[in-house]
């Protein structure tokens, strides 16, 4: 069974920051790994897929990368939205997990 | 994207089933698969199970011997069941949906349903 492990748990930053969350995967997904923001009492929405694909209408600050066990998801000059907690997500083996989530407060 | 409307009991004691269900919009049943994910007060997201169009289904292990997961195609819904309900299993439950050319990623969510499981 694949555990993720994202860092940090917390982060507070300033609006225009640039901001790094990574995922590490207990062993190799390839590219099996997404992405996904969910704000207060919202459901959670997909960023990005398959490590580093954009979504249709997930702002362009947004971007993935990583392949094997380690993956990164940045946020270009944040934005006070981007106000939430971040999950990564595998489905290459079963059963499909999720990393225990990055709050980003914005100060 | 389809949309994902659920609905079930809110208020359950221990040792009874919950039981939820998920209406798809704007789409069929075919070409997804439709799963049940939960996250407890505070915390992170845990996978329930999946089913997809042809009624195959998998579930998480440690939840295997409790659950269930079940489609309707002719009102385009699909739900869950999950027995013997202890305050453990306090979450809001979510139903959402994977198009079978997402690489696993899921694409739709419901909105949530709190469930509390308390005597």
């Amino acid at each position: 069974e694949v555990v993720l492990t994202q860092s940090p748990d917390f982060q507070s930053v300033t609006p225009k920051e640039k901001v790094t969350i990574t995922c590490r995967a207990s062993q190799s997904i390839g590219s099996s790994l997404h992405w996904y923001q969910q704000k207060p009492h919202q459901s959670p929405e997909l960023l990005i897929k398959s490590a580093s694909q954009s979504i249709s209408g997930v702002p362009s600050r947004f971007s993935g990368s990583g392949s094997g066990t380690a993956f990164t998801l940045t946020i270009n000059s944040l934005e006070r939205e981007d106000a939430a907690t971040y999950f990564c997500h595998h489905s290459g083996t079963f059963p499909p997990a999720f990393g225990h989530g990055t709050r980003l407060e914005i100060k | 994207q389809v949309q994902l409307q659920q609905w079930g009991a809110g208020l359950l004691k221990p040792s009874e089933t919950l039981s939820l269900t998920c209406a798809v919009y704007g789409d069929s049943l075919s070409g997804y698969y439709w799963s049940w994910i939960r996250q407890p007060p505070g915390k992170g997201l845990e996978w329930i199970g999946e089913i997809n169009h042809r009624g195959s289904t998998s579930y998480q292990p440690s939840l295997k011997s409790r659950v269930s997961v079940s489609l309707d195609t002719a009102r385009n819904q699909f739900s869950l069941k999950l027995n013997s309900v202890t305050a453990a299993d306090t979450a809001v439950y979510y139903c959402a949906g994977s198009r079978y050319d997402s690489s696993g990623s899921i694409d739709s969510w419901g909105q949530g349903t709190l469930v509390i499981v308390s005597s």
